[in-house]
This record gives C-alpha cells, sequence and structure tokens, in this order.
C-alpha cells in the first residue's frame, strides 16, 4: 500500500497567517491526491482533488499543488473556522490511504 | 436535501457480528460510487471499502479484507457494511460517503462530497 505522510503532525497559527501542509507519497501517484478538512465531532469535509482543483464553495484562500510525490495545501490567510485538522487522501491505487493529518491550532 | 444517515452501530463482543446502513436521499443514489471510512476514537481517518454504481465491483482495505462485506440495494437507496470476526482494533466511528469521482480514460479521481454523520461501532468484552 502506498504511506502517505504529512508535516507536520500540528501547528500553530494566528488568524492572518500563511499556513501550508506537505503531504509525501512513498511513490509516485502523479496529481491523484485530496485534501479533506476536518472538525471535532464532524464529518470530514473536502476541499481540493486532482492535487489542486478546489472544490465549489471552498473559499480560495486554500490551494492545492505538487505533483509525484510531494504536495503541498496552502491557506493563505487563516481564518477563525479554519483550525481544524486536515488530511491527504492518495487516489492513485487500493488501497486508498490518508495521511495521518495534521491538527492547525490557534497560537 | 442531499443526506447521508448511518445507522445499525453499537457495542458487540470480539469475533461477533455487526451489520452498518446508510441510507441515502436527495440524489441519484444509483449513480455513485460509495465509500466507507472509520476513525478510531482519538485517531486519524481510514478507507475501509467502496463499491461501484451497481455494485459488482468493491474494493477492501487490507485489514478488513475477508472480515467485512460491503454492498448496496440501488432500490432501497442504502449502502451496507456486513462486519464479521470483529476486533478491538475495529472500535471506531464508521462513516459513509459519496463519491462525486470524475476522470478521463486515464484516471478516476475520488472526490467524497457528501459524509453521513458517523455510527460508533465498540468491540469489547
Amino acid at each position: 500500500a502506498i504511506q502517505m505522510t504529512q508535516s507536520p503532525s500540528s501547528l500553530s497559527a494566528s488568524v492572518g497567517d500563511r499556513v501550508t501542509i506537505t503531504c509525501r507519497a512513498s511513490q509516485g501517484i502523479r496529481n491523484e491526491l485530496a485534501w479533506y478538512q476536518q472538525k471535532p465531532g464532524k464529518a470530514p469535509k473536502l476541499l481540493i482533488s486532482a492535487a489542486s482543483s478546489l472544490q465549489s464553495g471552498v473559499p480560495s484562500r486554500f490551494s492545492g499543488g505538487g505533483s509525484g510525490t510531494d504536495f503541498t495545501l496552502t491557506i493563505s490567510s487563516l481564518q477563525p473556522e479554519d483550525f481544524a485538522t486536515y488530511y491527504c487522501l492518495q487516489d492513485s491505487s487500493y488501497p486508498r490511504t490518508f495521511g495521518q493529518g495534521t491538527k492547525v491550532e490557534i497560537k | 436535501e442531499v443526506q447521508l444517515v448511518e445507522s445499525g452501530g453499537g457495542l458487540v463482543q470480539p469475533g461477533g457480528s455487526l451489520r452498518l446502513s446508510c441510507a441515502a436521499s436527495g440524489f441519484s443514489f444509483s449513480s455513485y460510487w460509495m465509500t466507507l471510512v472509520r476513525q478510531a476514537p482519538g485517531k486519524g481517518l481510514a478507507w475501509v471499502a467502496n463499491i461501484n454504481e451497481d455494485g459488482f465491483r468493491t474494493n477492501y482495505a487490507d485489514s478488513v479484507k475477508g472480515r467485512f462485506t460491503i454492498s448496496r440495494d440501488n432500490a432501497k437507496n442504502s449502502l451496507y457494511l456486513q462486519m464479521n470476526s470483529l476486533r478491538a482494533e475495529d472500535t471506531a466511528v464508521y462513516y459513509c460517503a459519496r463519491d462525486a469521482g470524475y476522470g478521463n480514460s486515464t484516471h478516476y479521481y475520488d472526490a467524497f462530497d457528501i459524509w453521513g454523520q458517523g455510527t460508533m461501532v465498540t468491540v469489547s468484552a
């Protein structure tokens, strides 16, 4: 199975900060990666698919990039509602695998 | 309203069985792949299984292969997960999700756009 490694596992940031989360695949997966946001006690929410395609309704401060093995999720100006845990998910092959998550906390 | 509602969770002893259901409404259920994802208490997300539109293609995580069976009944707009030989490590919230994926001749991109509220499964003596 393809292993997905996110970094950092957690970070503290302030409202207005630019935040970047990294996801690395154990083998090349082209652009076959999605990003999800999850808030405590809630189901995940799709943010980005195909590495950089923003889901309808998701604010434009979220962006995704990368291909091959290295990917990023960037929040250009962190807002109070963005404090959550973020997960990458590879859809290049079965079984699908998530990264371990990155928790974004308030500084 | 487009929604997914899970049911069937509960407490079960190790080695026991449980059947989860996910009822869909507000969209054409038979037109979508469906996916199951779980989350152990305090842990991250883990992909469990998926099933294609007509139910003839399924895929499973290695950890559940041979023990869990995903199925669907399009006439009832429902997704099912039959879980047998349950272990303590299967304890988790189980989510069903609609896969509004897209793609071309070379690749299909998953896009889990609608999620249920989750149902808790606890495996304990």
